[in-house]
């Protein structure tokens, strides 16, 4: 079976562009989470969805949405992007939402603002 | 809000030899779920090994093995018989069950600590 794919691997976008990132979960899980991985640190969560709802979110601005298709792949959007957007953006699926269910990530996107 | 705190950002380990990586967190509730999680070059977190907060017994799979010290909120990783193949960033992570309002649908990372083999 297929991991969790994510595209593009690598982005490069200037200041004030909008961005687009996209997940595939693997077949039959349900959740989908977003979090954002700056070089030297551990994983920021973003957002969580759940069967096309928003579950949960971090403490990012309104600059970042997402959302939860359908088919529960899902697509970060970023707006008026920043130097300190520049991130590693990790997608994670999981069957359901609660805790005793665990995350599995994709490669994630690499994305660098100039 | 909980923390994970690793205290060692980089380790290093001969070959076939045992090294325990070290993980604190602090958290106001009872039941919830530790992780590690190993970051290899190629990006991806690959889950190493989980332990449920209200078993007693450490968990163990295959070469990696976990001393959970619930009440000292301590969580350390011991990799044995190491391999070039273990050479990666670690990290530590916490997730509420949500029994007790808090949330469960993110995880909380430490900072990491990158370990190096040495043949």
């Amino acid at each position: 079976d297929a991991g969790v794919t994510q595209s593009p691997t690598h982005l490069i976008k200037t200041r004030g562009q909008h961005v687009t990132l996209r997940c595939s979960p693997i077949s039959g899980h349900k959740s989908v989470s977003w979090y954002q991985q700056v070089l030297g640190q551990g994983p920021q969560f973003i957002f969580q969805y759940y069967e096309k709802e928003e579950r949960g979110r971090g403490n990012f601005p309104d600059r970042f949405s997402a959302r939860q298709f359908p088919n529960y792949s899902s697509e970060l959007n970023v707006n008026a992007l920043l130097l300190g957007d520049s991130a590693l953006y990790l997608c994670a699926s999981s069957l359901t939402f609660r805790g005793n269910s665990p995350l599995h990530f994709g490669n994630g996107t690499r994305l660098t603002v100039t | 809000a909980q923390t994970v705190t690793q205290s060692q950002p980089e380790m290093s380990v001969q070959e076939a030899e045992t090294v325990t990586l070290s993980c604190t967190y602090d958290t106001s509730e009872s039941d919830y779920y530790l992780f590690w999680y190993k970051q290899p070059p190629s990006r991806q977190m690959i889950l190493v090994i989980r332990q449920e907060a209200y078993k007693q017994q450490n968990a163990t799979e295959n070469r990696f093995s976990v001393n959970f010290q619930k009440a000292a909120k301590s969580f350390s990783l011991k990799i044995s018989d190491s391999q070039l193949g273990d050479a990666a960033m670690y990290f530590c992570a916490y997730r509420s069950a949500g029994n007790s309002g808090g949330s469960n649908y993110k995880l909380t990372f430490g900072k990491g600590t990158l370990l190096t083999v040495n043949p």
